[in-house]
Formats: C-alpha cells, structure tokens, sequence
C-alpha cells in the first residue's frame, strides 16, 4: 500500500525556516516524480512545485521560487520542503504528492505568526 | 500561467440530483485537466484524469468531458457520500494550476 506520512509543520514566526519531509512507503520511491502541494485555510489549492525521481531537476511555483526548495533523498524514500523567509500568506497545510497520480499524505499543517 | 475559473463556487443539490461542475482555462490545456473530490480533514482524492479518465474505485457515476478550454465534472446521481468540495487542476504547463473549488451542499 503506498503511504505517504509528512511531518515538520507547526507554528513559526514570520521570516524563521521550516523544514517538511515525506516519507514514502509501499512503492519504489526512486522511480517517481515527486510534488508538494498546499491548501490556505480558505481551502485555495497552490502546486509548489515537482522534482525529479533522481533529484536531478526540479521546477517550482514562480512566486515561491525563492524562498521553497524540494529535495529528496532517495536513499531514505524522503521528500523535503526548505522553506525559507516565512511569511504570513505561507499558512497552510502542506501535502506531498506522488506527481499527478492519487497518492497524497495526509498533510502538515504550517502556521506563520509572530 | 494559465488560470481556472472553476463554477459554480457553490452548489446546492439534493440526493439522485444531477450536477456539473465546470472549469475553463485562460488557454488551451490539451485535456491535461484532473478532478479531486476533497471532505473535511481529508486529503484530496483524485477522480478524474485527463479529462475523461476515470480513477480506479471511482463509482461510474462521475465522469468528465471537454476539450481545448472548457471541461466539465458530471455527477449522474448525487449520493449522500459526494456531498464534498471538488477542485480541478490542469497539468498542461507549469506552474500547475487548480481551480476555486466548488463546494457541494445538501440542499
């Protein structure tokens, strides 16, 4: 059964770093394209961004380019979120996602306040 | 990017109710368009893919249609289980873009 489990979330102050990960089980990890995805609390859907079933490319939301970096290590079946210069709008619950196929976590939840 | 404008934002509809949900992208998206039905404190649960493609486990009841700009989520008969929030996403081009969401009430 494929399963998906992030962790890492919480409360942080605007402008700290956060750290998600993911990790998989169930399927060979090091076959897929990964992606983050996050939900605001009015329920808007954000694509992050996706990276490579090698690590070797990774292509990300304009707006969060910036500041998210995906990685993954393939050795531990462990897909990350760096986020950086946190801010408000950053809210959300953050789920991995094997890309484009039905298999989501079950989601973290991330609160920026100071 | 490519934005979707996804409607209604609400729907009111009654068990054994036929409904559409519609999602019109700001360009062609070459029916590279998903649908997900999401309850309360769940992920997401992909229904659809490529417009037409129905998901594993998916009751046949739900199916999409479209083309070029305009796609659409048929519900044949509303079951008390659907009473959820669905959300399009098409995967054309990065960035990958989702719909509003169209949240659907018992009426």
């Amino acid at each position: 059964e494929v399963q998906l489990v992030e962790s890492g979330g919480g409360l942080v102050k605007p402008g700290a770093s956060l750290k998600l990960s993911c990790v998989a089980s169930g399927f060979t990890f090091s076959d897929y394209w990964m992606s983050w995805v996050r939900q605001t609390p009015g329920k808007t859907m954000e694509w992050i961004g996706d990276i490579k079933y090698d690590g070797s490319y990774t292509n990300y939301a304009p707006s969060l380019k910036n500041r998210f970096t995906i990685s993954r290590d393939n050795a531990k079946s462990t897909l990350y979120l760096q986020m950086s210069n946190v801010r408000s709008e950053d809210t959300a619950t953050y789920y991995c996602t094997r890309r484009l196929q039905p298999y989501w976590g079950q989601g973290v939840m991330v609160t920026v306040s100071s | 990017d490519i934005q979707m404008t996804q409607s209604p934002s609400f729907l009111s509809a009654s068990v054994g109710d036929r409904v559409t949900i519609n999602c019109k992208a700001s360009q062609n998206i070459n029916k590279y368009l998903n649908w997900y039905q999401q309850k309360l404190g769940e992920a997401p649960k992909r229904l659809i893919y490529n417009t037409n493609n129905l998901q594993t486990g998916i009751p046949s009841r739900f199916s999409g249609s479209g083309s070029g700009t305009d796609y659409t989520l048929t519900i044949s008969s509303l079951q008390p289980e659907d009473f959820a929030t669905y959300f399009c996403l098409q995967h054309n081009s990065f960035p990958n873009t989702f719909g509003a969401g169209t949240k659907l009430e018992l009426k």
